[in-house]
């Protein structure tokens, strides 16, 4: 399968401070690359849909304020969680879109707010 | 709301047993169905399906979907201690092709 990474693996920050996760996509250029948070024993919630060129497209819950999100180009797609608290500790999960249907995930970040 | 829906919950099995997963959904806008397995980090692409009735084989496992029945079944075959992991389902929507997961089934070999 492709190859997506994300950075940095794993974060532990202060309340407070912002947080920025990277995910690029390294076999492929992806025009659309998607943001996702898991939180233990859960399934995958899609957080946004990251365009390229574009502004992201938040679900509904999600304030765009606080996960602000940059597809500045095709292989990198950046999330940064501001002014963090504690219930933000979450793993975060980033895909690619190859084709028109399959998503190849990364590798997840897991932050930790203390 | 599109709704996607796995069953079991969990599993334990014996090595060398065929185990067999589901996932129901109810969404608008279909346009693919994905399962995917999960250890301890992402989740790992197994299978991309959109048609019915067309199975799709990657060595022990196996996929197939109906449409008119709106579910689709992974089977496992042989079961291996290496295969125990959270096995997702997942459903495209849209043009954009969002995912909306299931639960997921939580799949446990033993020897």
């Amino acid at each position: 399968g492709a190859v997506v990474s994300q950075h940095p693996s794993r974060v532990i920050c202060k309340s407070g401070t912002s947080v920025k996760i990277e995910c690029r996509s390294l076999d492929f250029q992806a025009t659309t690359m998607f943001w996702y948070r898991q939180f233990p024993k859960q399934s995958l919630m899609l957080m946004a849909t990251s365009n390229e060129g574009s502004k992201a497209t938040y679900e509904q819950g999600v304030e765009k304020d606080k996960f602000l999100i940059n597809h500045a180009s095709l292989t990198l797609s950046t999330l940064t969680v501001t002014s963090a608290h504690p219930e933000d500790s979450s793993f975060y999960i980033c895909s690619s879109r190859w084709g028109k249907e399959t998503q190849y995930f990364g590798p997840g970040t897991r932050l930790l707010v203390l | 709301e599109d709704k996607v829906v796995q069953s079991p919950l969990s599993l334990v099995v014996h090595e060398g047993d065929t185990v067999t997963l589901n996932c129901s959904y109810e969404v608008t806008n279909f346009r693919s169905l994905l399962w995917y397995k999960q250890e301890k980090k992402a989740p790992t692409f197994l299978f991309m399906l959109t048609s019915s009735g067309i199975e799709k084989k990657s060595g022990r496992l196996s996929s197939i979907l109906d449409k008119k029945e709106l579910f689709s079944i992974l089977n496992i075959t042989a079961t291996q201690t290496g295969d125990s992991a959270v096995y997702l389902c997942a459903v495209g929507t849209g043009t954009a092709s969002k995912l909306t997961f299931g639960t997921g089934t939580r799949l446990q070999v033993t020897l």
